[in-house]
């Protein structure tokens, strides 16, 4: 139980278009959702957090105007990076939690590569 | 700020050693949990702690969480090239919603 998928896996656009990436959780209901960026090993970073059917709420120094979260449904949460120029470059990963729940169930990321 | 220290930052071991990776903070968490990372892929959870002092075995993985909450370790015993990848601990309070991520400790295991 408690898989998130993740789309794309990868993903190569050009600078100043923007991509969509969605993440859904196949077997529970997220009430909350994660988007994490990671860079050359290091650890996550987290990006912003949603809820179904409120806001995101953005980290310190997340532009929320570049990176828009949208938490539709208790299944599906999707990050699109708008404009996208090359230090938008990264691997991006969402998890996903449920009510009362302690962790985080992770999906496999979706690496981002702008030209 | 919570922060939580993660060390070593890398450890080369050869097959069939012991290691002992430790997670450690000034804050109190109320849940801890390991993940372990390979590239080019999602963490992974390994284990939830949420009780002082207690000690999880995963196989030849130990987990313990340190009596009062700030601290955990992950003991890797007779280690084998399968465990190479990027371990994380991540800390949970009842206030949020969020993790706090340690810096990971990247761990390979040469045949």
């Amino acid at each position: 139980g408690a898989v998130v998928s993740q789309h794309p896996s990868r993903v190569i656009c050009k600078s100043g278009t923007s991509v969509k990436i969605e993440c859904r959780s196949l077997d529970f209901q997220a009430t909350t959702m994660f988007w994490y960026r990671q860079f050359p090993k290091q650890s996550l970073m987290l990006m912003a957090t949603s809820n179904e059917g409120s806001k995101a709420t953005y980290e310190q120094g997340v532009e929320k105007d570049k990176f828009l979260i949208n938490h539709a449904s208790l299944t599906l949460s999707t990050l699109t990076v708008t404009s996208a120029h090359p230090e938008d470059s990264s691997f991006y990963i969402c998890s996903a939690s449920w009510r009362g729940g302690y962790e985080q169930y992770f999906g496999p990321g979706t690496r981002l590569t702008v030209t | 700020t919570q922060l939580l220290e993660q060390s070593p930052q890398f450890l080369s071991i050869q097959e069939g050693e012991n290691l002992t990776v430790y997670c450690n903070s000034s804050s109190v968490f109320s849940s801890l949990q390991w993940y372990r990372q390979e590239p080019g892929e999602g963490p992974v959870l390994l284990v939830t702690v949420v009780t002082g002092g207690e000690v999880k075995k995963l196989k030849r993985l130990t987990f313990q969480f340190g009596d009062a909450r700030k601290d955990s370790s992950l003991h890797i015993t007779a280690a084998q090239p399968g465990d190479t990848g990027l371990y994380l601990c991540a800390g949970g309070t009842d206030s949020s919603y969020k993790l706090i991520f340690g810096s990971g400790t990247r761990l390979l295991v040469r045949p």
